[in-house]
């Protein structure tokens, strides 16, 4: 079963509009970790996000917010009058403590903001 | 300074061809890592280190080794090279566990095997 599971593959805005990535996590630790990484057209991956199992207080980032719900298992994450150089591919990731090593990415979804 | 690198950035090799893949890193970091990243399967992991000569399999081990014999090393080998192993490949460093630190990554090495 997919530990984590974005289920929008491909999204595509206008410009300004503001756009929320879903992310849905599977497991059975009470300690574990939730990620965001951005893949932009030139292929690196860049680091987002961290977030622990024990503060689900909303963060915010400029235009960007993250929303944790361990009631729905969501980590999801907003962008606000999205740009043009927001387009990218959005990953989501999981780490358990207990498995310490081992990432378990989301397949991403992809953003498209159109100008 | 990038911290890590990878080298080539991109190569085409024939099936059935050895390959190695490097990653070196500046950080002096603990773990590093090997990933493989294809369209509908996101970042899958194929071999990590704990240290100097210390690895493990990942979720997609089969048709791959590595070896590290320096702490800012990584090496990456496929054995013979298939289609299948048609990939972009990561490394990833990490200070400590990743729960803990998260990654940082390479820029990667786009692989083609024809």
């Amino acid at each position: 079963a997919q530990k984590v599971t974005q289920a929008q593959t491909e999204i595509s805005v206008v410009e300004k509009e503001d756009v929320t990535l879903d992310c849905v996590y599977e497991t059975r630790d009470t300690t574990y970790y939730l990620f965001w990484y951005k893949q932009p057209p030139s292929g690196e991956l860049v680091f987002l996000i961290r977030r622990n199992s024990f503060d689900e207080q909303n963060e915010i980032s400029g235009r960007y917010s993250w929303n944790f719900q361990k009631s729905t298992s969501s980590f999801n994450f907003t962008i606000t009058a999205s740009q043009v150089v927001d387009s990218a591919v959005y990953f989501c990731a999981l780490s358990e403590i207990f498995t310490g090593n081992q990432f378990y990415f989301g397949t991403g979804t992809s953003l498209t903001v159109i100008p | 300074d990038a911290g890590i690198t990878q080298s080539p950035r991109h190569k085409v090799t024939e099936t059935g061809t050895p390959v190695t893949l490097r990653c070196h890193q500046t950080e002096n970091h603990r773990y590093m890592y090997w990933y493989r990243q294809d369209p509908g399967h996101g970042l899958r992991l194929i071999h990590y280190s704990y240290g100097v000569k210390d690895t493990d399999k990942g979720e997609v081990s089969d048709g791959y080794s590595v070896s590290r014999s320096k702490t800012e090393d990584f090496l990456l080998t496929l054995e013979s090279a298939t289609s299948s192993q048609t990939s972009v490949y990561f490394c990833a460093i990490s200070e400590g566990t990743v729960a803990n630190y998260g990654y940082t990554f390479g820029s990667g090495t786009r692989l083609t095997v024809v």
